[in-house]
């Protein structure tokens, strides 16, 4: 069956405008959680959603947002981008809340000049 | 607080020798932990894992070990391969996060 997906995989922004970035998760997974990697900083949790309910949110600006529909698809949202948000964005879907063999996608790379 | 640290940022070794990767954790009450290895341009792959009620468990040719005494993970990797060079994460699996450690790369040399 199909993998996670991430849309756009590339992207270039300007300081100061939003983002939203896409995963679809692999069919049947109800959690989608959302990560940073930078090299600085490594993988860093965002926010986690299970049945369209954000269940947990890291140590990030509230620039940061998500959502999760009904069919389990997910968005984030960056609003008024900085430099220092440049990044690979990504998301990993796991059957429940456990993260027990998450699953990531390949990410999407945001660039903000 | 919680951190998921490496020993050794990177490793090289010869094709057909066996890798040690080692991961050293923080939180005595973790209980889940994964292995993940993300080549370059992709997304992290999952490994491995291991619950804190085993010592051991062995997959193709990889092998974690977890010693909760010393608060120390470690994945083998039998007879490496041009395949296996990557960055390896070592990762504990709390509620709803991953919380991964800061990597360690693998280059192995044919």
């Amino acid at each position: 069956k199909a993998g996670v997906t991430q849309t756009p995989r590339y992207l270039i922004k300007t300081r100061g405008q939003q983002v939203t970035l896409s995963c679809s998760p692999i069919s049947g997974h109800r959690s989608v959680s959302w990560y940073q990697q930078t090299p600085g900083q490594g993988l860093q949790f965002l926010f986690e959603y299970f049945s369209e309910t954000q269940r947990n949110k890291g140590n990030f600006p509230g620039r940061f947002s998500g959502r999760q529909f009904s069919n389990s698809r997910s968005e984030m949202n960056v609003s008024t981008l900085e430099l220092g948000d440049s990044a690979l964005y990504l998301c990993a879907s796991s059957f429940d809340r456990g993260h027990t063999e998450a699953f990531f996608g390949q990410g999407t790379r945001l660039t903000v000049v | 607080g919680e951190s998921v640290g490496l020993h050794l940022p990177t490793l090289s070794v010869q094709e057909g020798d066996n890798s040690i990767i080692n991961c050293a954790y923080s939180n005595s009450a973790s209980d889940y932990f994964i292995w993940y290895k993300q080549e370059s341009g992709k997304g992290p792959q999952f490994i491995i894992d291991i619950r804190s009620n085993m010592d051991k468990r062995q997959g193709q040719r990889v092998t974690v070990l977890l010693n909760k005494t010393v608060k120390h993970l470690s994945l083998q990797i039998a007879a490496t391969q041009p395949g296996d060079s990557a960055v390896y994460f070592c990762a504990y699996a709390g509620y709803s996060t991953l919380t991964f450690g800061k990597g360690t790369m693998l280059l192995v040399s044919p």
